[in-house]
């Protein structure tokens, strides 16, 4: 699987959009883009993932680059609920199961 | 639908005994991952089952071991425990392998082993 790179750290005022950035320069034609986050002391907690369209669903969009070599998960509202560690994970779909390489991801503090 | 559940939650041991943890995936899920979580190293993963049989391993010694049994439900045994084993220990299941599943990991609330 591909390496990813995040940011160690971002903060974000409450009621504005969270932009967390991910680099995946090595990804392959068949790779996924995945994002979980875990809050303090529970396990991760899956957002969304993407090949190479823009996703959205209830809870966040993901936007990839044409060259697929980085993404960007967007809160669009953030709440001090969203304070967590933001994990980007690169790996191929379906048969991949439960397998995931986690990185150091970066951690989301929201304040009001 | 039940999540992911892991027992014991919490769960204090003395150096050198050994430890048997449980994981009850979500009904209908085949792959079951197992994750040592700590401050120093974060999320590790440790090793993944599909259908009873492992298919991948983390870089762990062999003290760590697991498996799976024909309802999907999943063990992990740490023997000889060190003070270093003292982690969160996650469990997550997929609907991976089943076609057209989505195939997103669920986790459990996770084990914490104290080591003494």
């Amino acid at each position: 699987d591909a390496k990813t790179t995040q940011p160690p750290s971002m903060d974000c005022a409450e009621g504005r959009a969270a932009n967390l950035p991910c680099n995946h320069s090595t990804i392959s034609g068949n790779e996924y883009v995945y994002w979980y986050r875990q809050i303090h002391s529970q396990g991760p907690q899956y957002i969304i993932h993407g090949l190479k369209n823009n996703e959205t669903n209830e809870m966040a969009s993901l936007i990839i680059t044409e060259d697929r070599k980085s993404s960007t998960l967007i809160l669009p509202h953030a709440t001090l609920r969203d304070t967590a560690v933001y994990y980007c994970i690169v790996r191929v779909d379906n048969w991949a199961g439960t397998a995931l390489i986690f990185g150091k991801g970066t951690t989301l503090s929201v304040s009001s | 639908k039940a999540g992911v559940t892991q027992t014991p939650r919490y769960l204090i041991k003395t150096r050198g005994q050994q430890v048997t943890l449980s994981c009850s995936p979500i009904s209908g899920h085949r792959s079951v991952s197992w994750y040592q979580q700590t401050p120093g190293q974060g999320l590790q993963f440790l090793f993944e089952y599909f259908s009873e049989t492992q298919r991948n391993k983390g870089n762990f010694p062999g003290r760590f071991s697991g498996r799976q049994f024909s309802n999907s439900r999943s063990e992990m045994n740490v023997s000889t425990l060190e003070l270093g084993d003292s982690a969160l220990y996650l469990c997550a299941s997929s609907a991976a392998g089943r076609t057209g599943a989505r195939t997103e990991a669920f986790f459990g609330q996770g084990t914490r082993l104290t080591v003494v």
